[in-house]
């Protein structure tokens, strides 16, 4: 099982603003990544550190972490939006990587 | 262009081997740390294996662990996971992925390669 727990599905009014979770000991000690998956693609990286967009990634897309729990958040989320979201962290151990189970984005 | 292009992937037989390869372009490949990722159908995403610049640090998931070897060919430019015994589980498309440090703590893979299948069946 994932040490690291998201939402199965979220969805979001076009337009509207989504946050998407991440849950696990080791986000006390280690910041997430965030990877879009869209169907048939390699995955994207698009939040990295405390809230780092690769060159690229639009600025509706920021993160922010609290305790044990990371966050995604689309500010104006579009059509295009609509797809797979993955964090990624070391493990409790620090020795590992581990992603999360992953988050289904619906853009109504 | 910076680039990874992954090979080697197939049908084998379970207890099978199978050495993947990823081909790196466009930017210095030893300076970068590199990562393999797996994805089984319809599943999440699953990391496997990461190593250092130079080879000498090399982290697996425990699920591979004593059957899957990372390594690097550095003036190859090349990437490799060495994959023995085999099992249906580890059906699914590798990717592989450039790792980078934020503070030489927080550890993010920011390229990504389209992949190659591997499926394990009889």
């Amino acid at each position: 099982s994932s040490e690291l727990t998201q939402d199965p599905a979220v969805s979001v009014a076009l337009g509207q603003t989504v946050r998407i979770t991440c849950q696990g000991d080791s986000l006390r000690s280690y910041y997430a990544s965030w990877y879009q998956q869209k169907p048939g693609q390699a995955p994207v990286l698009v939040i990295y550190g405390k809230n780092n967009r690769p060159s690229g990634i639009p600025d509706r897309f920021s993160g922010s972490s609290s305790g044990n729990t990371a966050s995604l958040t689309i500010t104006g989320a579009q059509a295009e939006d609509e797809a797979d979201y993955y964090c990624n962290s070391r493990d409790s151990s620090g020795n590992n990587w581990v992603f999360g189970g992953g988050t289904k984005l619906t853009v109504l | 262009e910076v680039q990874l292009v992954e090979s080697g992937g197939g049908l084998v037989q379970p207890g099978g081997s199978l050495r993947l390869s990823c081909a790196a372009s466009g930017f210095t490949f030893s300076s970068y740390w590199m990562s393999w990722v797996r994805q089984a159908p319809g599943k999440g995403l699953e990391w496997v294996a990461n190593i250092k610049q130079d080879g000498s640090e090399k982290y697996y998931v425990d699920s591979v662990k004593g059957r899957f070897t990372i390594s690097r060919d550095n003036a190859k430019n090349s990437l490799y996971l060495q994959m023995n015994s085999l099992r249906a589980e580890d059906t699914a498309v590798y990717y592989c992925a450039r790792g980078q440090w934020l503070y030489y703590y927080y550890y993010y893979m920011d390229v990504w390669g389209k992949g190659t299948t591997v499926t394990v069946s009889s």
